[in-house]
């Protein structure tokens, strides 16, 4: 079965700073890949998903993330974190089409204002 | 567009009672939902996938008498926790794939169940 792994359980930064969660996943066949986030209070929404073709995907709020099949690693990047962006972020996979998501952990990041 | 609702948001019982908790697509056709249970600080662990029309299907460990799953129509999904315990006491939520749509979930707002 597959899993995944978000080794960054809590991250603090300054406003500005640049962010970089990382997401590793366990599975040998095609996936699809995907981020949510969980603002204090509300649910689950997402920020950005790969399905096939450029590697690099660019999502919602400024966010993107790459795809490295060979490190089976999806990480999440912004280059300039706000305040606002304090929540829980999600890693997800998705191993046949229209099925079920297996999540990460999640990271817990807090934005210094 | 594509909106799921959860109802109620919150709910408290006493131990052995019965809780049933909806899941509503708004706008859109869902012939598959999933239910999702979140203890404190955890992430998200698929309970059940939930296909209009037939019986759900469990993951491991769940219970299925103890979590009944109702799918009636393309908009609507049921989550029913009988004689509910203290550790069932956790944050519910539901994500409903559009009909014809093979990849997006659509998540519910949660519902927290607290089960005194």
């Amino acid at each position: 079965a597959q899993s995944v792994s978000q080794h960054n359980h809590h991250v603090i930064l300054s406003e500005a700073a640049s962010l970089e969660l990382g997401c590793n996943y366990s599975y040998g066949g095609t996936v699809n890949l995907f981020w949510y986030v969980q603002y204090p209070g509300q649910h689950l929404q997402l920020l950005l998903k790969y399905f096939s073709g450029d590697p690099l995907v660019k999502g919602i709020k400024g966010f993107e993330a790459e795809f490295i099949k060979s490190k089976f690693s999806f990480n999440l990047r912004k280059p300039s974190v706000q305040w606002s962006d304090t929540a829980e972020y999600f890693c997800a996979v998705q191993v046949n089409a229209g099925n079920m998501l297996t999540f990460g952990g999640g990271t817990r990041l807090m934005v210094k204002p | 567009g594509a909106v799921v609702s959860q109802h109620p948001s919150r709910v408290i019982c006493k131990s052995g009672t019965s809780v049933k908790i909806e899941c509503r697509s708004l706008d859109f056709q869902a012939t598959t939902m999933f239910w999702y249970r979140q203890f404190p600080k955890q992430s998200l662990m698929l309970m059940a996938t939930s296909n209009e029309g037939s019986k759900a299907t469990y993951e491991q460990g769940v219970e299925k008498d103890k979590f009944l799953i109702n799918h009636a129509s393309l908009t609507l999904s049921t989550l029913t926790v009988t004689s509910a315990h203290p550790e069932d006491s956790s944050f519910y939520i539901c994500s409903a794939r559009e009909s014809g749509s093979t990849y997006e979930q659509y998540f519910g707002p949660g519902t927290r169940l607290t089960v005194t």
